[in-house]
Parts: structure tokens; sequence; C-alpha cells
């Protein structure tokens, strides 16, 4: 088990540009969850799926971020017409499912994006 | 208003002291997760209490989850400079969405 990977971990771009972020989940993982860290803060949810199914988004997420799991397997996240306030570490999280009292999130190290 | 409310946001500490930071809702939860976070690096779980007044130890840590429900604390005893990281706790509100504390960043000096 390798653990959650996210590619890439740092990404510079200029505002405007698109920026694509993918997750490849531990594997056999049914839950997958995308969040967004700004420094000092702690994670703010943005969406997540159950297989290829995305069952929620969050109101954070305007209609330049789409996410897919087209599998059921990795995710992509992107991000277009980027703007100075999408600088952030956005982090990918995964789990087998569970009820309210016992679902464990894996994370993984993150993107961090820095848009200038 | 943050759903879960973290404090201190900062605390900085020396090497052999004890430390205790606090999670505080208005709300109350089923359960409640506590997080450590490295710079550089993604969350990695803790522990998660269930039932309330529970109390759960993981080597010099103490995890508390009130008798209502609605708030925990994390106290670490002795503490070390690889305790040094942000401490974040997190919940299931409405959904299936676990939603984070703002955290506290700790630092343990040598």
């Amino acid at each position: 088990d390798t653990g959650v990977s996210q590619d890439p971990r740092h990404k510079i771009t200029k505002r405007g540009q698109n920026v694509t972020f993918r997750c490849d989940p531990i594997s056999e993982h049914n839950r997958l969850y995308w969040y967004r860290q700004t420094l000092g803060q702690g994670p703010e949810f943005l969406t997540y799926f159950q297989n290829e199914a995305q069952l929620e988004k969050s109101r954070l997420l305007s209609d330049r971020f789409s996410a897919e799991r087209p599998k059921g397997s990795f995710s992509t996240l992107e991000i277009q017409r980027t703007e100075q306030g999408d600088s952030a570490m956005y982090l990918c999280a995964s789990s087998s499912g569970g009820g309210v009292t016992n679902e464990k999130l894996f994370f993984g190290s993150g993107t961090q994006l820095s848009v200038l | 208003t943050q759903l879960l409310e973290q404090s201190p946001q900062f605390l900085s500490i020396q090497e052999g002291e004890n430390l205790t930071v606090y999670c505080n809702s208005s709300s109350v939860f089923s359960s409640l997760q506590w997080y450590r976070q490295e710079p550089g690096e993604g969350p990695v779980l803790l522990v998660t209490v269930v039932t309330g007044g529970e109390v759960k130890k993981l080597k010099r840590l103490t995890f508390q989850f009130g008798d209502a429900r609605k708030d925990s604390s994390l106290h670490i005893t002795a503490a070390q400079t690889g305790d040094t990281g942000l401490y974040l706790c997190a919940a299931k509100a409405a959904g299936n969405k676990l939603t984070f504390g703002g955290g506290t960043r700790v630092l343990v000096k040598p």
C-alpha cells in the first residue's frame, strides 16, 4: 500500500492560466476527497466522490473549479483562469468509507499552487 | 464563524513541558477526530473519539471528548521536539464531509 499520491507537488503559474492536479488514492478506496488549505488555516472541504460519482461540492468551489474521477480510481482537479486567491495547498484524501464515527481519511502530501 | 474553534492558535513551549490544546463547538457531534500535520505534508489521523466523556491515550498524548460531545482537548505530557506540528480537530456536520478547525500550531523548542 503506497498511500495517497499527488502530482505535482508544486505548481507555479501565471494568473489566467489553467492548471490540473492529479490524485491517486489508496487502491480500492472508494471515497476520494479534495480539500484546500491556506497558510495557517485548517483544510477546507471542496468536493468528494464515492467511486466515480461526485456526491458533494462546497460553495467554495466556483465555476472555475472542476473535479473528475472517471473510473472511480484516480481523480483530477482543474482550475481554469487561475487567480492569485487560488494560491493554496490542495490536498487529496481517500478512505474505504465507513459511517459517521469510523471513517478514516488518508491524506496525500498535497500540491502547493502559487499563482503569480 | 467556524464550526470548530481551536485554541490557542499558536503555542511555543520548551521540551519537557506539558501542553493542552482545545477544540470547541456549539454543535453536538457523533465523533471527533484529531490530526497532526507537519510542514509540507498532509494531515495524519491520530485518534477518533466517539463517546461523551471518553478519554484515549496515545503514548504521551491524551485525548478527551466532552460529556456533551461538543468539545475536545488534547494534552501532551513532557513534550518532545518531534511533537512540533499543526494539530487539527475535525468532525462531520451535515452530509459526509469532514470539517476541520483552524488548527493549533505547536512549536517545541529544544
